[in-house]
């Protein structure tokens, strides 16, 4: 069965303090990690798509790599505007298996 | 432009009622999903659409929830007899990908349905 943990389940950082969260995944198959970002009230926001190990995205703040079996979501010098769900997924088949998300919360 | 759009966007219904959940996807989008939501949860697989069909129904918990999309745009999820653990946010999702990678979903507000 597909199994995809996050951690840390929340994270407070000030503002201007970097961190990662972390996607832990074991399937069979990897067609693509996705990361997405939810915030309070909508649906989720189409981020990143990783498909190799070792392969790495940027936009703004956000840097997401992988490997074989897993995945980091690096934010530096995140704002308050940062704050949200992230979400990471796997996808097999067609469909995507999600984790449970690392809420964020950037303090000013 | 318009995204995906849900209606209603809050649902209130009494244990063993019927109900309906609506999504109009991004005009062109071949695929369409509908994930549930619950709270502190990732959104969890329900059914997928390419075109009118249902290619993928392998989530839906058991036979109370149906889902049709008889024209390859509109979908509407249909719960049957809801308990009150049917009690989550329904989200859909479309997609411009036509078989193969699934690619980026585009996903509604989704419908926040409450059973009391």
């Amino acid at each position: 069965e597909d199994q995809v943990t996050q951690s840390p389940e929340a994270l407070r950082l000030q503002e201007g303090e970097s961190s990662s969260l972390n996607c832990s995944y074991t399937v069979s198959g990897l067609r693509g990690l996705f990361w997405y970002r939810q915030d309070p009230g909508k649906g989720p926001e189409f981020l990143f798509t990783l498909y190799s190990a070792g392969e790495e995205k940027e936009k703004e703040r956000l840097k997401a790599t992988l490997t074989k079996k897993e995945s980091f979501l690096h934010i530096t010098a995140p704002k308050p505007e940062d704050s949200a769900t992230y979400l990471c997924a796997v996808q097999v088949t067609r469909q995507l298996t999600f984790g449970s998300g690392t809420q964020l919360t950037v303090l000013p | 432009g318009a995204g995906v759009s849900q209606t209603p966007s809050n649902k209130v219904t009494e244990k063993g009622k019927y109900v309906e959940l609506r999504c109009d996807p991004i005009s062109g989008h071949t695929a369409l999903y509908w994930y549930r939501q619950s709270l502190g949860q990732g959104p969890e697989f329900l059914i997928y659409f390419q075109g009118t069909g249902a290619a993928d129904d392998s989530g839906l918990p058991n036979d109370r929830f149906f889902a049709v999309r008889p024209e390859g745009s509109v979908s509407t999820l249909k719960i049957q007899r809801t308990e009150r653990g049917d009690s989550a946010v329904y989200l859909c999702a479309s997609s411009p990908t036509g078989g193969g990678s699934t690619g980026e979903l585009f996903f509604g507000e989704g419908s926040r349905l409450t059973v009391l």
